[in-house]
């Protein structure tokens, strides 16, 4: 299958600060991808569809303006955690859409933020 | 509000058994259904995935049943393994790729 990779896979920050998290399509040009958050034992809820070289479109309730997400290129997008606060930490996943395999979404392993 | 419901919230099968997770939904915009397995600390990995013009499908030990009529959906997991313990989450996807997941289930297989 295709592969996403999520860099960092786990990081640590003071509260106040931003994070920054990578999700790149290895070997396929993602023109969609997404971002997820998941609280731990609990299901994975989408926050924001990103599009390459367009605004992120972001679901209710999610602060545009505490989670920047940037779609550079066909194969890179980033979450920007902005003034981190300790309820933010949680683990961010991204996926990716390619062409093939009718509409199978691809997932990175994760980034673990813990906000202390 | 949670568009795919999923049950049960956890369950615990002998290796060999056949554990049963079962789906529905109401969107019927929804036209792909796909079942992912998650092991703590690592993304989800898509483990099969069905249409609504199909009504069983068959991947290795995994079966997805499919009733359109009803908007349920169940992944069945053959001989059950140890290392199929995992939280295992069904899910269901419009055209514009938006996945709605399920709250998940997590399978203990006991050796």
């Amino acid at each position: 299958g295709a592969v996403v990779s999520q860099h960092p896979s786990w990081v640590i920050c003071k509260s106040g600060t931003s994070v920054k998290i990578e999700c790149r399509s290895l070997d396929f040009q993602a023109t969609t991808m997404f971002w997820y958050r998941q609280f731990p034992k609990q299901s994975l809820m989408l926050m924001a569809t990103s599009n390459e070289g367009s605004k992120a479109t972001y679901e209710q309730g999610v602060e545009k303006d505490k989670f920047l997400i940037n779609h550079a290129s066909l194969t890179l997008s980033t979450l920007t955690v902005t003034s981190a606060h300790p309820e933010d930490s949680s683990f961010y996943i991204c996926s990716a859409s390619s062409s093939r395999g009718a509409g199978e979404l691809f997932f990175g392993e994760g980034s673990r933020l813990t906000v202390l | 509000q949670q568009q795919v419901k999923q049950s049960p919230q956890s369950l615990i099968v002998q290796k060999g058994g056949i554990p049963i997770i079962n789906c529905a939904y109401e969107n019927t915009a929804f036209d792909y259904f796909p079942w992912y397995q998650q092991f703590p600390g690592k993304g989800p990995a898509l483990l099969i995935a069905i249409r609504p013009d199909v009504s069983e499908k068959k991947e290795g030990r995994f079966t997805i049943s499919f009733n359109k009529s009803a908007k349920q959906f169940s992944l069945h997991i053959m001989d059950s393994q140890p290392g199929d313990s995992a939280t295992y989450f069904c899910a269901a996807s419009r055209p514009d790729y938006k996945l709605s997941f399920g709250a998940g289930t997590t399978v203990t297989v006991r050796a």
